[in-house]
């Protein structure tokens, strides 16, 4: 089977950075991906790792080690608006997502 | 461009109905899939295409059938709905295989009663 793990909620205030993380155990895994989504509306991709090491867009990096089976997505300079839920997802014929970790910035 | 276009937004069925929901893109996207979003759950895969006439299982595609008989249309039959089905549906596409993000349509919100 596949599944990916990543912590439910995260709490983190303006400014601030918060780092996400996910572990996942699936076949035939291209590399792993990101995406938002803000109360219940379409989600929307934030980034690919198909190798490891660090991509950086912006404010957010995201980050794969394929021997860990691990990845994480940052947020710098954390903004009211990046208070959304993020997924990671498990890119292979199929994209399979985790269950969410539900992010809130305090002022 | 429209992006990926679902329709209905909003429906709300009886149980043992069946019904339609239809996602199209005007993108040219070969990939098509469909998920179902219920709280705390995450995104589950019902049903994905790479190509027209090309169709495979997700992780729940049972209660589901798709086809694929253009490369703009993948819509979601249930075939007799459930109130397990209650929930959101999403559709989304990407170009191809060296194309890695999916764009989403605005989902489809089901109450089966």
């Amino acid at each position: 089977g596949q599944s990916l793990e990543q912590p439910s909620e995260v709490t983190a205030v303006e400014g601030a950075i918060v780092q996400i993380n996910c572990t996942y155990q699936t076949s035939g895994f291209y590399g792993l991906s990101w995406y938002q989504q803000h109360d219940g509306g379409a989600p929307t991709f934030l980034s690919y790792n198909g190798l490891d090491g660090l991509e950086e867009t912006g404010r957010f990096s995201s980050f794969l080690s394929r021997s860990d089976s691990y990845g994480y997505l940052l947020l710098q300079e954390l903004q009211m608006k990046d208070s959304a839920s993020y997924f990671c997802a498990a890119q292979g014929g199929k994209l399979i997502f985790g269950q969410g970790t539900e992010l809130s910035v305090k002022p | 461009n429209a992006g990926v276009t679902q329709t209905p937004k909003f429906q709300v069925l009886k149980t043992g109905q069946s019904m339609t929901l239809q996602c199209a893109q005007d993108m040219n996207h070969e990939y098509m899939s469909w998920y179902r979003q219920d709280p705390g759950m995450g995104l589950r895969l019902i049903h994905y295409s790479v190509g027209a006439g090309i169709t495979d299982q997700g992780e729940v595609p049972n209660g589901y059938n798709v086809s694929r008989s253009t490369t703009e249309d993948f819509p979601l039959r249930l075939l007799s709905a459930a109130p397990s089905q209650t929930s959101v549906y999403f559709c989304a596409s990407r170009r191809d295989r060296q194309d890695y993000g999916y764009t989403f349509g605005s989902g489809t919100r089901l109450t089966v009663v």
